[in-house]
């Protein structure tokens, strides 16, 4: 596709449910990344792919998040038994290769509210 | 770990003035790349001006200008002719220049009023 693609665009779920969130990156980018946004910060990382394997793992809080990309290409970040402090923005990123200085590219990421 | 710091909360600026949004980091790396990324309420990040480490010369993108401090550890970004348009929050983020050092770590971000 012509940008990153991101679905849903807002999720509404209660405590306790399980969420899973949709990342389509530009096509032919290798690169993938999960970042979150609470209110009012910037984003942190969560999570960096490359290819089908996660190559960064270092910024998931804990184990009821986790997030995979099979095919290499569309990923999937899931969240077991969310909690209220897990609303934020999710945002992913694709980049080319991965490789350094390269620019990633940001789709307009999921909003999820747990209530 | 590297850290951001933007410690302009909010800063706002007549349409057609300049503007400077600051920006501070600490790293221990000698060789990284420095961005600014807009996100106006759309949520999509955009990237506005680049920066690598090993170039003193700063980086300049039309109306968007960068003032990098190597020393200092600062990196401002000036917004001239400053448009309605440009209004959106800023981030400064950091990536370390290793091979596979991918993350970029943001700053707490600068909401950009413009006044018409």
């Amino acid at each position: 596709g012509a940008g990153v693609s991101q679905t849903p665009s807002n999720k509404v779920t209660e405590k306790g449910k399980y969420v899973e969130l949709r990342c389509d990156p530009i096509s032919g980018h290798t690169a993938l990344y999960w970042y979150r946004q609470s209110l009012g910060q910037g984003p942190e990382f969560l999570i960096y792919f490359q290819g089908t394997g996660a190559a960064d793992d270092s910024g998931l809080p804990n184990d009821r998040f986790f997030a995979v990309r099979p095919e290499g290409s569309v990923s999937t970040l899931k969240i077991q038994r969310t909690e209220r402090g897990d609303s934020a923005v999710y945002l992913c990123a694709s980049s080319s290769t991965g490789t350094r200085g390269e620019t990633q590219y940001f789709g307009p990421g999921t909003r999820l509210l747990v209530l | 770990a590297q850290t951001v710091t933007q410690s302009q909360p909010e800063m706002s600026v007549q349409e057609a003035e300049t503007v400077t949004l600051s920006c501070t980091y600490d790293t221990s790396e000698s060789d990284y790349y420095l961005f600014w990324y807009k996100q106006p309420p759309s949520r999509q990040m955009i990237l506005v001006i680049r920066q690598e480490a090993y170039k003193q010369q700063n980086a300049t993108e039309n109306r968007f200008s960068v003032n990098f401090q190597k020393a200092a550890k600062s990196f401002s970004l000036k917004i001239s002719d400053s448009q309605l348009g440009d209004a959106a929050m800023y981030f400064c983020a950091y990536r370390s220049a290793q091979l596979y050092g991918n993350k970029l770590v943001f700053g707490a971000g600068t909401i950009l009023r413009v006044k018409s």
